[in-house]
């Protein structure tokens, strides 16, 4: 069966100090890989997503880059964080869509909250 | 435009009994799907069930089911015999063929049930 880990749970990070999320899936090939941030009580954002390996598409411009150095691996990074960069970060994998009628459903992982002080 | 609307922002309901989350959609895809996640406290989200727009009966699975009304662009989510468990925001969201892989996600509806 299919897992996806995210890493760390919880991270409180100054003001300007770099950042490095690490999301991996296991149990499948070729997914394709979502990165969104939550803010407190508010829906999802999605911040990336890509379709294979150096693929990234940006939804948003921000602070925030992703890179997708493995299969099954999907890195989100900043060189300088800021306070508005605080919240709720998901990964989540899906399926490669095969058609219209493809569910495509994404799956989480157990997500990142990032404080930023 | 794509969009997905939930108008309850919370919802307080008795133990054992049924609830209806309401979730009314917006695009001019043919084809989409539907989805609702549930998220409770930890944060995690928690694929519930789908909803294809040419699947012509609603979807079940064990206590949710999902009533599609297409023609009004709705999606509601409906829980049967609630348990405290069920206590958790509810996302609904959707799947326009014309957008590939992206999901749009709803404002959400907190759920709280009670003893």
């Amino acid at each position: 069966s299919q897992t996806i880990h995210q890493w760390p749970a919880t991270l409180v990070q100054p003001v300007g100090s770099p950042l490095s999320l690490e999301c991996t899936v296991e149990g499948t090939s070729n997914p394709n890989l979502y990165w969104y941030r939550q803010a407190a009580g508010r829906g999802l954002q999605l911040l990336f997503y890509s379709v294979g390996i150096g693929q990234i598409s940006s939804e948003v411009p921000q602070n925030l880059s992703a890179s997708r150095p493995q299969d099954r691996q999907f890195i989100l990074s900043s060189k300088k964080l800021l306070l508005s960069d605080s919240g709720f970060y998901l990964c989540a994998w899906s399926v490669l869509p095969t058609g219209p009628l493809a569910k495509n459903i994404q799956y989480f992982g157990a997500g990142t909250r990032l404080s930023v002080l | 435009a794509q969009k997905i609307t939930q108008t309850q922002p919370g919802m307080f309901v008795q133990e054992k009994e049924a609830v209806t989350l309401d979730c009314t959609y917006d695009t001019s895809d043919q084809s989409y799907g539907l989805f609702w996640y549930k998220q409770p406290s930890s944060g995690e989200m928690i694929f519930l069930i789908y909803q294809g727009s040419y699947d012509e009966q609603n979807a079940t699975e064990g206590r949710y089911s999902l009533n599609f009304q297409k023609a009004r662009k709705s999606a509601n989510l409906v829980i049967s015999a609630s348990q405290l468990g069920d206590s958790a925001m509810y996302f609904c969201a959707m799947r326009p063929y014309s957008s590939a892989s992206k999901i749009i996600f709803g404002s959400g509806t907190r759920l709280s049930i009670r003893p």
